[in-house]
Order: structure tokens, then C-alpha cells, then sequence
């Protein structure tokens, strides 16, 4: 199995940063990772797929990058309702991991 | 939307049949997966599904003990679980994905909770 790790597990930020979270396979996937966003009590959300096409509706301040072994989501000002978890996904074998999430919290 | 049922409380060894019911888009045009969340902890793909019923494949900690079925007609999708260990617990959320082997997941379900206990 692909495992995914993320980094880092909690980020502290404020309206208006700039925030990057890194998510690493055990392996290379290709392009094949998806970004989502879970708030608490709702189910996640997809921000990015194909490891940086951006979901229909999704802010442009959302955005993806990476290729193999190592990919990034920046959140470019960061806005109130952007704070929640984030997850990567990969789905490159015909089954998919996810990373351990991360967590976005006001500083 | 997707909107799934059949989670309850059961005992270890017992068995538990989730359903969820899609409206709002041709239901037959997407392959459909599970993916479960344990309270508190992260996410786990458990099983997907072609949009004719083809190809399922699980997880490893559900090979051989769920099964994932799928009724277009009634615009539903089913997971059959046997043999629920307390490691089981969570939420299962039903998700649509594009297509076979592309699990990626655009619409997701709120959920229905699994709580497995003695």
C-alpha cells in the first residue's frame, strides 16, 4: 500500500497568510492526487484533483502543485473560513490512501 | 446529493447493510465508493464499484469480509459488512468518484455511524 504523510500535522496561521501544507507518498504516484478540506461534523470536500486542477466553485486562492514524490497546497490569503483539516489523497493503484490530515488552526 | 442509512450499534461478529440513495444526477454515469472515518481519526478508502456493477475492489481490512453492490435502477449503492470487529467503528460515507480506478470523490454523503461493541 501507498502510505501518504502529510506536514506539518497542525499549522497556526492568521486571516491573510499564506499557507503551504506538503504531502509525501511512499512512493511516486504520478499526478494522481486530490486535495480536500473537512470541517467538523460535515463530510470533506474536494478542493483539487489531478494534483493541481482546481474543483468547480473552489476559490482560486486554492491551489496545487507537485508531481512523483511530493506535492503542496497553498492557500493564498488565507480566509476565516479556510480553517479545517486537509487531507491528500492519492489514488494511483485502483485503491487510494489518504494522508493523516491537517489541521489549520487561528494563530 | 447522496444520502446514506443502515448504521447502528452492533456487536462484534455481527453483521450491518449500508444503503445510500443518489438524486440530482444520472446515477449510472459514476463509478461509487465507500470511505469510512473513524471518530476522531482520518480517513480510510474501504471499497469502490464500476458504474455497472463491475470490478469491485476493497481495502485490505475489508477483503473478504464486506461487499460492495449497487442497484441503478433504484439509484442506490450498498455495502454489506460481516464479521464488524470494534476496529470498525466510524462513520461510512458514501462518495462518487469519475470513474473505475480514478478514486477521487467529488460529492460525498453526510454520513452514517458504525459503532461496534459488546
Amino acid at each position: 500500500d501507498i502510505q501518504m504523510t502529510q506536514s506539518p500535522s497542525t499549522l497556526y496561521a492568521s486571516v491573510g497568510d499564506r499557507v503551504t501544507i506538503t504531502c509525501r507518498p511512499s512512493q511516486s504516484i504520478s499526478g494522481w492526487l486530490a486535495w480536500y478540506q473537512q470541517k467538523p461534523g460535515q463530510a470533506p470536500k474536494l478542493l483539487i484533483y489531478k494534483a493541481s486542477t482546481l474543483e468547480s466553485g473552489v476559490p482560486s486562492r486554492f491551489s496545487g502543485s507537485g508531481s512523483g514524490r511530493e506535492f503542496t497546497l497553498t492557500i493564498n490569503s488565507l480566509q476565516a473560513e479556510d480553517f479545517a483539516t486537509y487531507y491528500c489523497q492519492q489514488y494511483n493503484s485502483y485503491s487510494a490512501t489518504f494522508g493523516q490530515g491537517t489541521t489549520v488552526e487561528m494563530k | 446529493q447522496l444520502e446514506e442509512s443502515g448504521g447502528g450499534v452492533v456487536r462484534p461478529g455481527g453483521s450491518l447493510r449500508l444503503s445510500c440513495v443518489a438524486s440530482g444526477f444520472r446515477f449510472d454515469d459514476f463509478a461509487m465508493a465507500w470511505v469510512r472515518q473513524s471518530p476522531g481519526k482520518g480517513l480510510e478508502w474501504v471499497s469502490g464499484l464500476g458504474w455497472d456493477g463491475s470490478n469491485p475492489t476493497y481495502s485490505a481490512s475489508a477483503k473478504g469480509r464486506f461487499t460492495i453492490s449497487r442497484d441503478n435502477a433504484k439509484n442506490s449503492l450498498y455495502l454489506q459488512m460481516d464479521s464488524l470487529r470494534a476496529d470498525d467503528t466510524a462513520f461510512f460515507y458514501c462518495a462518487r468518484a469519475p470513474r473505475w480506478g480514478y478514486w477521487y470523490f467529488d460529492l460525498w454523503g453526510r454520513g452514517t455511524l458504525v459503532t461496534v461493541s459488546s
